[in-house]
Order: C-alpha cells, then sequence, then structure tokens
C-alpha cells in the first residue's frame, strides 16, 4: 500500500525580505542550542549557535533569538537570497553531552 | 577545507543482507556520529564514538552496530537489511571533548533502499 510520510513545516518568502524561522524546543535544562542548514542533496552544515545565558547572536546575515521563558528559538535571515532555499534544523544540547537533540526541520522556499 | 566522506551516494540492498556504510574524516577530529534521516523525523542518532575503538549506543541502535579501528574512519553495519533500515543515513564528525557543543561536520549521506 502507500506509505504516508510526515511533511515538513515549509515557509515561503520572496526573494529580498526577511525570513523567520522558529523552534520549539523540549528541555529546560538545554543550555546550547545550535543551527545548521541542509541543501538539497547534501548533508546539514552549521550556520549558528547560542548559549543559554544569551538571548540574541548574530551572524553574517543571520540572527539567533533565544526566549528560555516559552523555550523558544528562532533564526532570522536578513534580505533572503535563492541561496538560502534549504531545511533548516534546530537542535538542542545538555550539558555538553555528546548527543544533540534535533527538530524535524522547516523548508524554506524563496520565491522570485 | 573541512572533509567527511561516505563510501556510497545511493545503495540498493535486499532484506537479509549484510550492508557497510563507510566514513571517512580527514580532519583529525575525536567524535564521529551516523545518524539515520527521515522526512519530518529531523535526525536520529544511530550510534557514536567519541575515540578509536570507543562506541556508544544512539537514539535507535537497534538493527545496527558500529566499527571505530581507526580514527579517522567509523563503519555503521546493518547486520540484516530490513525495509524499515531504508533511510538516508548521515556520518558526522566533531573536535575535542565538548560532546554535542562542538560542531558537527556532516557528510553528503548515502540513501539506502532496503528491498
Amino acid at each position: 500500500g502507500e506509505s504516508v510520510g510526515l511533511h515538513l513545516p515549509t515557509l515561503s518568502v520572496q526573494e529580498g525580505d526577511n525570513s523567520i524561522i522558529n523552534c520549539a524546543y523540549s528541555n529546560s535544562a538545554s543550555d546550547y542550542f545550535i543551527w545548521y542548514k541542509q541543501e538539497s542533496g547534501k548533508g546539514p552544515q552549521f550556520i549558528i549557535d547560542i548559549r543559554s545565558n544569551m538571548d540574541k547572536r548574530q551572524g553574517q546575515r543571520v540572527t539567533v533569538l533565544l526566549n528560555k521563558t516559552v523555550k523558544h528559538l528562532s533564526l532570522q535571515i536578513a534580505a533572503t537570497q535563492p541561496g538560502d532555499s534549504a531545511v533548516y534544523f534546530c537542535a538542542e544540547n545538555i550539558d555538553s553531552n555528546y548527543q544533540l537533540i534535533w527538530g524535524a526541520g522547516t523548508k524554506l522556499i524563496i520565491k522570485p | 577545507d573541512v572533509k567527511v566522506t561516505q563510501s556510497s551516494r545511493y545503495l540498493v540492498k535486499r532484506t537479509g543482507e549484510k550492508v557497510f556504510l563507510e566514513c571517512v574524516q580527514d580532519m583529525d577530529h575525536e567524535n564521529m556520529f551516523w545518524y539515520r534521516q527521515d522526512p519530518g523525523l529531523g535526525l536520529r542518532l544511530i550510534y557514536f564514538s567519541y575515540d578509536v575503538k570507543m562506541k556508544e549506543k544512539g537514539d535507535i541502535p537497534e538493527g545496527y552496530s558500529v566499527s571505530r579501528e581507526k580514527k579517522e574512519r567509523f563503519s555503521l553495519i546493518l547486520e540484516s537489511a530490513s525495509t524499515n533500515q531504508t533511510s538516508m543515513y548521515l556520518c558526522a564528525s566533531s573536535d575535542s571533548g565538548r560532546g554535542g557543543t562542538d560542531t558537527q561536520y556532516f557528510g553528503p549521506g548515502t540513501r539506502l533502499t532496503v528491498l
């Protein structure tokens, strides 16, 4: 019979606009958070990280915001470009444990 | 440039076959990881290794084993492949002993289909 897969959340953004990708994390004890980008046919690639003693961290065209009160993480991409099309994963870590806890991912589509 | 390579991009095997997935990193990293990636489920850790000949179970080790005889190479073994092991397999490596807070560098993945 036909198998039904789980569908990724998708965000469509106009080229040049800002993108905001959200992530709700699971464990209030998590103290380190990471965003990865996975382009089609490639493995995930590190974008930016943030520790729990910070609320905001900026990189090149990307900003990560952390709200520990509501256990929410967001990735903001400024002036979105076609090369930003990818699946974006958030991941959390507790006490430098070797295991990362990964989110399901959000697919970002750039409209020309 | 950082490099993690996986032996195959695509692999088709039959139920019951023994399958070897190889991963090599050239960064002299201590830590290596095997994940499987399924749509909507994110990445799930199968096994990891923080040193040569050391291995630790991840979240879903059942049906898999690993081998790390050399620092640069981490192999994933499916002892008897089953159709529910059809998936994308990703290998990663990271430096030093800071566990999950070290950036993980990923290979391109192996898409395994078990018929």
